[in-house]
């Protein structure tokens, strides 16, 4: 059992370019989110999906873009890059049921975006 | 608003214990959760606390007062291992997790 795996591990993106940040869980959790890292600033979501078929922004959604077609994929799209984007992205999932509201993480992604 | 307050870094002496403070302010309430996480790694969850008082888990213990919005976490015995950022995580009454910054744990020899 693999948890919740991401792609790639690390890029280096022109700015303007379109880039696809990709997370896969196989815990048949119902809920998966984005979050981004920034050095002195805690996580913070970007856009979450609490079911197959659903999602919805968070705290920093601008410029970002989700879909989730099945329970197991919530790929994040950037349309067009911007050196602000510069960051650790983490894709996590959760239960989000039955009293179980933990999230899992994966291992990020390291975006620079030049 | 909602808001996380915690201290920024901490330092600590191997085999000592440390009391690491969140105070919290959110819309709605239901639970906060701890997470460890290592330089360049991904979170992992350590605690989850609903109700008011102390949660033991081994070395960790962690404690929540929901009247004062206020939580901690302890570790005993420290390693050198947990040398790593602590992050305060209460979740909202939509049961999303509002983060904090963490705090950063140096353990020295």
């Amino acid at each position: 059992i693999a948890g919740i795996t991401q792609a790639p591990t690390s890029q280096i993106l022109a700015a303007g370019r379109r880039m696809t940040l990709r997370c896969t869980q196989d815990m048949r959790h119902n809920a998966m989110y984005w979050y981004r890292q920034d050095l002195g600033l805690g996580l913070r979501l970007i856009h979450y999906s609490n079911t197959a078929g659903t999602t919805g922004k968070g705290e920093v959604p601008d410029g970002y873009s989700v879909s989730r077609a099945n329970t197991d994929d919530f790929p994040l799209t950037l349309a067009s890059a911007v050196p602000s984007q510069t960051s650790v992205y983490f894709c996590a999932s959760s239960e989000a049921a039955g009293g179980n509201y933990e999230q899992y993480f994966g291992p990020g992604t390291r975006l620079t975006v030049t | 608003g909602q808001n996380i307050d915690q201290p920024t870094e901490m330092t600590a002496t191997e085999g000592a214990i440390v009391q690491i403070n969140c105070t919290y302010q959110t819309s709605g309430f239901n639970g906060l959760f701890w997470y460890q996480q290592h330089a360049g790694e991904a979170p992992t969850f350590l605690s989850y606390n609903v109700l008011d008082g102390l949660e033991e888990k081994g070395r960790f213990s962690s404690f929540l007062s929901r009247s004062k919005g206020y939580s901690y976490l302890l570790l005993k015995e420290l390693q050198m291992k947990d040398s790593a950022s602590y992050l305060c995580a209460p979740m909202d009454s939509n049961y999303q997790l509002i983060w904090g910054a963490g705090t950063k744990l140096i353990i020295k020899p």
